[in-house]
């Protein structure tokens, strides 16, 4: 059964500061790695998709890496913004259309 | 759509009461799931549907948790004899399920509390 971990649970950061999010997974016959914000009180908003033939994708100030012999995946987040202010959630697919979620990071940046 | 559109936005029900909470997926997206947002826990696979079919059922909690979808597009989540458990944000997704592209996109959310 896959399993996803996200480290740490929480995260506070001043604003302009580069920050990674760490996300975990214990199945590596992944199909792909979904990144997704999700805003207090929201539902959840796509960022990258990473097939599982692609090693990281970028969107903006966003980088997604993903090792699947490691089994793991990072956020790279480039100069923090106050608005990036979310909880950040990665899903895996292993080919059963089911995604499996890690409880997130709730990140803070602090003007 | 121009996005998953999830009704109503927040529910409230007494204990006992049969509740639907009804999906609208983005226009042409094959795939549509269901999953459960509890307090302080993850998010729970529900259901999956292709087209009109559910070919897995086995994330719902109990019998009393049923969901159709018909014309391949809306899909409703009825939860019979609600119970306190049951509160939780329900949220739909869709995605076009084909290769290359499975990237899933989600509604808002529907917030039950049973009371």
């Amino acid at each position: 059964k896959q399993e996803v971990t996200q480290i740490p649970a929480a995260l506070s950061v001043p604003e302009g500061e580069n920050l990674v999010l760490n996300c975990s997974f214990t199945d590596s016959a992944i199909y792909n790695l979904q990144w997704f914000r999700q805003d207090p009180g929201k539902g959840l908003t796509s960022l990258l998709l990473i097939q599982s033939s692609q090693r990281e994708q970028t969107s903006g100030r966003l980088n997604a890496s993903l090792d699947k012999s490691s089994g793991r995946s990072t956020l790279y987040i480039a100069a923090s913004q106050p608005g990036d202010s979310a909880t950040y959630l990665c899903a895996a697919e292993a080919g059963s259309y089911q995604l499996t979620f890690g409880k997130g990071t709730k990140l803070s940046v602090i003007p | 759509g121009a996005g998953v559109s999830q009704s109503p936005s927040n529910k409230v029900t007494e204990k006992g009461k049969d509740v639907e909470l009804r999906c609208d997926p983005i226009s042409g997206h094959t795939a549509l799931y269901w999953y459960r947002q509890s307090l302080g826990q993850g998010l729970e696979f529900l259901i999956y549907f292709q087209g009109n079919s559910a070919p897995d059922k086995s994330g719902l909690p109990s019998d009393r948790f049923s969901a159709e979808r018909t014309g391949g597009s809306v899909s409703t989540l009825t939860i019979q004899r609600t119970q306190q458990e049951d509160s939780a944000v329900y949220l739909c997704a869709s995605s076009l399920y084909v290769a290359g592209n499975t990237e899933a996109f989600f509604g808002q959310g529907t917030r039950l509390t049973v009371v």
